[in-house]
């Protein structure tokens, strides 16, 4: 079955501090991968989205992606966090069949030290 | 170009009544997608239509939960006889076509709350 695990729920950085949130997905074929981020009480605002080429996938607000095929993983970095960085985040997987029924992850909520 | 509106924004119901949560995609935007946020957990795929036609209602509970996107309007998400189970964040998202590198915009959502 596919699935996407995101296994830190919480993660507190100090600001300018360098960030990885880790993604691992299960899926069968390549799928199309994405990382979302959540303030409160808002919406889901696209940060990055992998289909296919250069496996480093650049994002806005300074994050970037790795797609590591051998790992199953997407996993999101920042080299500076800044204090309006916290949030939740979240990694999905699309099928490219099926682009549009997303699979997310339950999140990982970041907290960041002044 | 305004972006996914969602209305309402906060919606409390009592146990039993009916909710509608109404979904306006971004102009251009043929397909619509509705998703469940449930508290401390990830967005859940509900349903996928485009207008008029409900194309993957695969993720939405077989009873009392039903979904339309008519040819003029928005889209509507109904809840019937609502339990506190469906306490949630409802999550709508819209996207100009289906096919590769194409991106689902999402709007703000509802908050929904059976009390």
């Amino acid at each position: 079955a596919q699935s996407v695990t995101q296994p830190d729920i919480h993660i507190t950085v100090s600001e300018g501090a360098s960030l990885e949130l880790r993604c691992n997905y299960s899926y069968g074929a390549t799928p199309y991968l994405f990382w979302y981020v959540q303030s409160p009480g808002q919406g889901l605002q696209l940060l990055l989205k992998y289909f296919s080429g250069d496996t480093l996938v650049q994002g806005i607000k300074g994050f970037e992606a790795e797609f590591k095929r051998s790992q199953s993983s997407f996993n999101l970095r920042k080299p500076s966090v800044h204090w309006s960085d916290a949030a939740e985040y979240f990694c999905a997987v699309g099928a490219r069949d099926s682009s549009y029924k997303l699979i997310f992850g339950s999140g990982t909520r970041l907290l960041v030290r002044p | 170009n305004a972006g996914v509106m969602q209305n309402p924004r906060h919606l409390v119901r009592r146990r039993g009544q009916e909710a509608r949560l109404r979904c306006s995609p971004m102009k251009g935007h043929s397909h619509v997608y509705w998703y469940r946020q449930l508290p401390e957990e990830g967005l859940k795929f509900m349903v996928y239509l485009q207008k008029e036609n409900i194309i993957d209602e695969s993720g939405m509970p077989k009873e009392r939960f039903s979904a339309e996107f008519p040819k003029e309007g928005p889209s509507i998400l109904r809840i019937q006889q609502v339990v506190r189970g469906d306490s949630a964040a409802y999550f709508c998202a819209s996207s100009p076509r289906l096919d590769t590198n194409t991106e689902a915009f999402f709007g703000q959502g509802t908050r929904l709350t059976v009390v």
